[in-house]
């Protein structure tokens, strides 16, 4: 069964404007943990933001921020003020303590930022 | 700390060769994994190990594919015989073992294996 779910292929937003890529995670666990990466063309993976299951206050880094809902299960990731050099493939990813801390990945949203 | 380090970065060999792929994780990580990337298959998670045991191999594809890590700063991946389907990115990542589910995991700059 898939862990992470990011429904959103693709996604165009303009310069300036904040844009919300969206992940829904499947777990029996009450403590986990969840990630966003960045991968630009380049390749790399970019750490970019956590966020705990008992954290009460939305993670925020920067231009990111994650928008957490801990009952449907969701932790989108808000980027405001989009800049050019934000155009880069987006992870979600989880780790439970019920398997084993492994590091699951979501399939990953394409963000394309338009000047 | 130079992070997290793969070699090769680029590999092209034949169909049927041996190809093994290396990685050093970060000083004192005691989380290694490694991931396949490809357009079709998205991120895969092949392995991971803690404290240099491999707990979970369920993402190896098939027998070709082994891994291993003899010690603490050293893994491998090896591909033997490689077939065109293995061609990928092959990334490494290590991690912390203390607080695990909040601890990110560094990602190596990856191998990019082409079997022709």
């Amino acid at each position: 069964a898939q862990k992470i779910t990011q429904t959103q292929p693709g996604m165009f937003v303009q310069e300036k404007e904040a844009v919300t890529l969206d992940c829904t995670y499947d777990t029996s666990d009450q403590s986990y943990g969840l990630f966003w990466y960045k991968q630009p063309s380049s390749g790399e993976m970019i750490f970019l933001i956590y966020q705990g299951s008992y954290d009460e206050q939305n993670a925020t880094e920067g231009r990111y921020s994650l928008n957490f809902q801990k009952a449907r299960k969701s932790a989108n990731l808000v980027i405001s003020a989009s800049q050019l050099g934000d155009s880069a493939m987006y992870f979600c990813a989880m780790r439970e303590n019920s398997n084993d801390y492994k590091l699951s990945f979501g399939a990953g949203t394409t963000v394309t930022v338009r000047a | 700390d130079a992070g997290v380090i793969q070699s090769p970065r680029h590999e092209v060999t034949e169909m049927g060769q041996e190809v093994t792929l290396r990685c050093k994780p970060i000083s004192g990580h005691d989380y290694l994994f490694w991931y396949r990337q490809t357009m079709m298959r998205g991120l895969e998670l092949l392995i991971y190990f803690n404290n240099n045991v491999p707990i979970d191999d369920s993402g190896m594809p098939e027998d070709r594919f082994s891994a291993k890590m003899p010690n603490a700063s050293f893994s491998t991946l090896k591909i033997q015989p490689s077939e065109p389907r293995d061609s990928a990115v092959y990334f490494c990542a290590s991690s912390l073992a203390r607080q695990p589910l909040n601890t990110e995991a560094f990602f190596g700059q990856g191998t990019r294996l082409t079997v022709v």
